[in-house]
């Protein structure tokens, strides 16, 4: 059984660019979250996808939008970047029967 | 609305003597509470959980916390501290129990272990 993984480890942006990150969840996980973590701070609440449908959104704007795919993989993409966009983006994945966010790795996004 | 306050941005312990990571919520209803920790360059992993069960809760590595409604904390404990335990410690309260749990976290703790 694999858990969560991410893609890329890394990524180098430049303000105004478009970015696309990605997440499988872990077998048997139909929910994944999205979490941004700034350096030095806890994890913030993105958005959340169940069976392919938004459900739920913290305080971000539009501009930060996410899709689940029928594997229940899913992307978050980041349009018109700022600096202030540079963190962590952390990607959980969870089950009908395990409630439990597990998290990935990570994507660590650099913008300059 | 729901919140979490970790107090102590830092927390330095010599090795064997106890943790205590302290952990206090805010939630007009109640609440489901976790500890997560986070190693450098990696994500979070679960320490436990509180889903209005037991009050006192154990978790991996020797990890336990104890829920206390009257003072609103879910403080993080171990009896003995080891080097391996140096790392991030984040509290988090859950925005609801519907279909998974959105979790709302603290600005975290870290652990500092001294030989």
């Amino acid at each position: 059984e694999t858990g969560v993984t991410q893609s890329p480890t890394h990524l180098i942006k430049t303000r105004g660019q478009q970015v696309t990150l990605r997440c499988s969840s872990q077998s048997g996980h139909n929910t994944v979250s999205w979490y941004q973590q700034a350096l030095g701070q806890g994890p913030q609440f993105i958005f959340q996808y169940y069976r392919e449908e938004e459900n739920g959104r913290g305080n971000f704007p539009p501009r930060f939008s996410g899709l689940q795919f029928p594997n229940y993989s899913s992307e978050l993409n980041v349009n018109a970047l700022e600096l202030d966009d540079s963190a962590l983006y952390l990607c959980a994945s969870s089950s009908d029967g395990f409630k439990v966010p597990f998290f990935g790795p990570g994507t660590r996004l650099t913008v300059l | 609305a729901q919140s979490v306050t970790q107090l102590g941005s830092h927390v330095s312990v010599s090795e064997g003597a106890l943790v205590l990571l302290r952990c206090n919520y805010s939630s007009s209803v109640p609440p489901y509470l976790f500890w997560y920790v986070q190693y450098p360059n990696q994500g979070l992993q679960l320490l436990l959980k509180y889903t209005s069960a037991a009050t006192l809760v154990k978790g991996i590595n020797g990890f336990e916390a104890e829920f206390k409604k009257s003072e609103t904390s879910f403080h993080l404990t171990k009896p003995s501290a080891h080097m391996s335990d140096a790392a991030e410690y984040f509290c988090a309260v859950s925005m609801g129990a519907d279909s998974s749990y959105k979790l709302i976290f603290g600005s975290g703790t870290r652990l500092l272990v001294r030989p």
